[in-house]
């Protein structure tokens, strides 16, 4: 059973494209939800938390629908600078601060 | 901006040798993390750390793995008897308070077990 799951990738585009990735989780208990970014070999860099009501940083868009148990990232006008892998995270309520749970990544390849 | 420390960046050992990888959180942080990523895999929660003690583990996190606090600063996860599979990237993290708060994380210790 995944818990979190990711569009597998890789997602190769020209700079300037749209791209979106999802994501969907298993367990309903899920209570903070987060976008992450990895670079090759490099730790995971938080990209932006995920609220209900959907947020928006610059040119990313991050959407969350609890009934589905889905979430997504939108990256507008992409640059160089994005290539990376984008992981999606829960946090499982209770616990102290719960943990995080990781996607596998989705790799974006922007090019020139 | 405040980061997390992580030494040494690469460690190599000998199976069944003992390794500690050390790590020093952010100031203000009370809460703290190890994961592990095996090369092409996802990151995994190994253990997570409040109030000088172990609040939660994952069942990566057996016997042979251990953490401490020996100071005010510093975080420590010791392997007692390293084997081959122990091979990862080991990632230190630290948190405060609210469930919104997102971890931040160490550059890692590349462990190689041979």
């Amino acid at each position: 059973r995944k818990e979190v799951e990711q569009d597998p990738g890789p997602f190769n585009v020209p700079e300037g494209a749209t791209v979106a990735f999802n994501c969907t989780y298993s367990n309903s208990a899920s209570q903070s939800f987060f976008w992450y970014r990895q670079d090759c070999r490099k730790e995971p860099k938080l990209l932006m938390s995920v609220y209900s009501s959907g947020n928006e940083d610059g040119r990313f868009t991050a959407q969350l629908n609890r009934a589905s148990q889905y979430i997504s990232l939108l990256i507008r006008d992409s640059k160089l600078s994005d290539s990376a892998t984008y992981l999606c995270v829960v946090k499982l309520y209770g616990g102290s601060q719960g943990n995080l749970i990781f996607g596998k990544g989705t790799k974006l390849s922007v090019k020139p | 901006e405040p980061e997390v420390t992580q030494t040494p960046s690469h460690q190599v050992t000998q199976m069944g040798q003992e390794v500690i990888l050390r790590c020093v959180p952010i100031s203000n942080h009370l809460y703290f993390y190890w994961y592990r990523q095996i090369l092409g895999q996802k990151v995994e929660f190994l253990v997570s750390f409040y109030n000088n003690e172990i609040s939660e583990k994952s069942e990566i996190f057996d016997d042979q793995f251990s953490v401490e606090r020996p100071d005010g600063s510093n975080f420590t996860l010791k392997i007692r008897s390293t084997k081959l599979e122990d091979s990862a990237m080991y990632f230190c993290a630290s948190s405060g308070t609210g469930s919104n708060y997102g971890y931040t994380f160490g550059s890692g210790t590349r462990l190689t077990v041979v």
